[in-house]
């Protein structure tokens, strides 16, 4: 079965300070990865998606993630953290015969200034 | 372009209540989901369907009941409220690899 883990379910930074959001795949096929974004009392946002084209995704506010079959990972950086960067994100994994995606525990980004 | 719409946004059942979520999507999209978010659980799927017709049970189908008679349309319904039913309802739809489009959310709870 696939399953997405993501270690650290809080991470803070300083605004400016590098941000890395940490998240390992288990899946017996090619995957497609993606990381979701929650801002408060809202819905999920997808930042980036990775289907098998280009291993560096680069997605919307400065956020990119790097696929690493060696190391199934998949995890979200951004070089300079904003205070606008607070929020919740996901990891996940779907399955290409089912579409179907399994999600990561979630992690809470702090941003102090 | 509304994308996926859900109604109400937030509402308190007492136990025992039945209620109906609305979900409503304009993009044409075949598959939809159900999910429930609790605090530090993530997200939890609990029906999908991949077409009008179709229906097929997630990870934490107990309790719920769904219909597809449109592809617009998604509704979820739960016939006997419970208090463990207390949490955030997203329903989503998506096109493939393209990624899923989120609703707002149903915040609700059971008391």
């Amino acid at each position: 079965a696939q399953s997405v883990t993501q270690l650290g379910s809080h991470v803070s930074v300083s605004e400016g300070a590098l941000v890395l959001l940490r998240c390992n795949y288990s899946s017996s096929v090619p995957p497609y990865l993606f990381w979701y974004v929650q801002y408060p009392n809202q819905g999920l946002q997808l930042l980036l998606k990775y289907t098998s084209a280009a291993t560096l995704v680069k997605g919307i506010n400065g956020f990119e993630a790097e696929f690493k079959k060696s190391e199934t990972s998949f995890h979200l950086t951004k070089p300079s953290a904003h205070m606008s960067d607070a929020a919740e994100y996901f990891c996940a994994v779907s399955d290409r015969n089912t579409d179907k995606l399994i999600f990561g525990t979630g992690t809470r980004l702090q941003v102090f200034p | 372009n509304a994308g996926v719409t859900q109604t109400p946004k937030f509402r308190i059942l007492k136990i025992g209540q039945s209620m109906t979520l609305q979900c409503a999507q304009d993009m044409n999209h075949n598959y939809m989901y159900w999910y429930r978010q609790d605090p530090g659980m993530g997200l939890k799927l609990i029906y999908y369907s991949v077409g009008a017709g179709i229906t097929d049970k997630g990870e934490v189908p107990n309790g719920y009941n769904v219909s597809r008679s449109t592809t617009e349309d998604f509704p979820l319904r739960l016939e006997l409220a419970a208090p463990s039913q207390t949490s955030v309802y997203f329903c989503a739809s998506s096109r493939s690899e393209y990624g899923y489009t989120f609703g707002s959310g149903t915040r609700l709870t059971v008391v």
